[in-house]
């Protein structure tokens, strides 16, 4: 089992430009989910979702969308980038919301923006 | 929502010295209660965890405690190495994952 992969793992972009951030699981897990850390504010939720179809917003969702059309993908779409939104980016996944198991992260996105 | 607290922000000690590392969380509710190890540049990987039906759990030099009374838990690393050091994140969970802010544990030779 490969767990979490996430592609890229490091991107620069300039300010208005949009990207896209890949999370796939091979764990048949059910919920996954995409965090922001930045220095001294943990690990924020953006996004998350409890199976193919469904996503609901997190923490800090502005400036971000989601989709889940597979159990396995879970992109997250940079609409317009901005400054603010320069940080690493970790997509996680487990069996299912309150299931009581862990999350499991995939290696993380280091993006820039200028 | 859930608002999890992780005390201390940062925590020298010598080697094998003792390390603890406390969170308090708000919901009552929460049910599942991991820890989660970060080396620098890496992606946060799970230690160890509990429930809360569950008042203690150790492995190997790790072990974890859980209040559900006063809603706090800690972790605690006996025999402290250099490999040890690390971000230490704690996490409260009902149906999301609510993490602390972490704490940056430094094990000096």
């Amino acid at each position: 089992n490969a767990g979490v992969t996430q592609t890229p793992k490091f991107q620069v972009l300039k300010t208005g430009q949009s990207m896209t951030l890949q999370c796939a699981q091979d764990m048949n897990h059910e919920y996954m989910s995409w965090y922001r850390q930045d220095p001294g504010m943990g690990l924020r939720l953006i996004h998350y979702s409890v199976g193919a179809g469904i996503t609901d917003q997190g923490e800090v969702p502005n400036g971000y969308n989601v989709s889940r059309s597979t159990t396995e993908d879970f992109p997250l779409r940079l609409l317009s980038a901005a400054p603010s939104q320069t940080s690493v980016y970790f997509c996680a996944s487990s069996y299912g919301q309150g299931s009581g198991s862990p999350l499991h992260f995939g290696n993380g996105t280091r993006l820039t923006v200028t | 929502g859930e608002n999890v607290e992780q005390h201390p922000s940062t925590l020298s000690v010598q080697e094998g010295d003792s390390a603890v590392i406390k969170c308090t969380y708000s919901d009552s509710a929460s049910n599942y209660f991991p820890w989660y190890k970060q080396e620098l540049g890496k992606r946060p990987q799970l230690i160890i965890d509990i429930r809360s039906n569950v008042g203690e759990k150790k492995d190997q030099r790790i072990a974890v405690t859980l209040n559900k009374t006063a809603k706090h838990f800690s972790l605690h690393i006996t025999e402290t190495q250099p490999e040890d050091s690390a971000v230490y994140f704690c996490a409260a969970t009902r149906n999301q994952f609510y993490f602390g802010t972490g704490t940056s544990l430094t094990v000096i030779p």
